[in-house]
């Protein structure tokens, strides 16, 4: 069975610096890995995703996530934080042969001013 | 692109009323659905999985018969909540997906709030 962890239930940072939210991932198959984020009281929107090839994977807002298998660590990374980027963010893995995603437990992003 | 429409966005009725949810995949076609719950401060939950023309998946633990999914079109999903109660007051989520294959992302809707007083 497949299964995520996003480690860090709850992350601040400073407007302007490094976001950097932690995703690990179980699959005894190569994966298929995203992230989507989800504004209050609205929909998930997909951010990124990775099924295969380029390991380094950028996606909308700045945002990207490198996939490393001998770490099964698929951690999403956006160089400068805006105060726009509030949200609560969900890593999700799914494989070739499944029909659905299992999501992490989230993480909610606080950006200070 | 890909853009799923969700109504209502928010319902407040009595208890014993049956409510019905729409998901809409506006600009593509949905080969499967997908129907999700989240409890405040809470990941996704997967209700069931619908495929068109098919009878929907149910996760286990969730009642079929309490919640009734719906998938006539490639365009068109319904959860159709029976007799709720206050415990079935939760935010309610689509997705959708072009295609079978599991590479595809799933796009959300906007999510109903149910609220069963």
């Amino acid at each position: 069975a497949q299964s995520v962890t996003q480690l860090g239930s709850h992350v601040s940072v400073s407007e302007g610096a490094l976001v950097l939210l932690r995703c690990n991932y179980s699959s005894s198959v190569p994966p298929y890995l995203f992230w989507y984020v989800q504004y209050p009281n609205q929909g998930l929107q997909l951010l990124l995703k990775y099924t295969t090839g380029a390991t380094l994977v950028k996606g909308i807002n700045g945002f990207e996530a490198e996939f490393k298998k001998s770490e099964t660590s698929f951690h999403l990374t956006k160089p400068s934080a805006h105060m726009s980027d509030a949200a609560e963010y969900f890593c999700a893995v799914s494989d070739q042969g499944a029909q659905k995603l299992v999501f992490g437990q989230g993480t909610r992003l606080t950006i200070n001013p | 692109g890909a853009v799923v429409s969700q109504h209502p966005s928010r319902v407040i009725c009595k208890s014993g009323t049956s409510v019905k949810i729409e998901c809409r995949s506006l600009d593509f076609q949905a080969t499967t659905m997908f129907w999700y719950r989240q409890f405040p401060k809470k990941s996704l939950m997967l209700m069931a999985t619908s495929n068109e023309g098919s009878k929907a998946t149910y996760e286990q633990g969730v009642e079929k018969d309490k919640f009734l999914i719906n998938h006539a079109s490639l365009t068109l999903s319904t959860l159709t909540v029976t007799s709720a109660h206050p415990e079935d007051s939760s935010f309610y989520i689509c997705s959708a997906r072009g295609g079978t294959d599991s590479n595809q992302p799933q796009h959300f809707g906007d999510g109903t709030r149910l609220s069963i007083l």
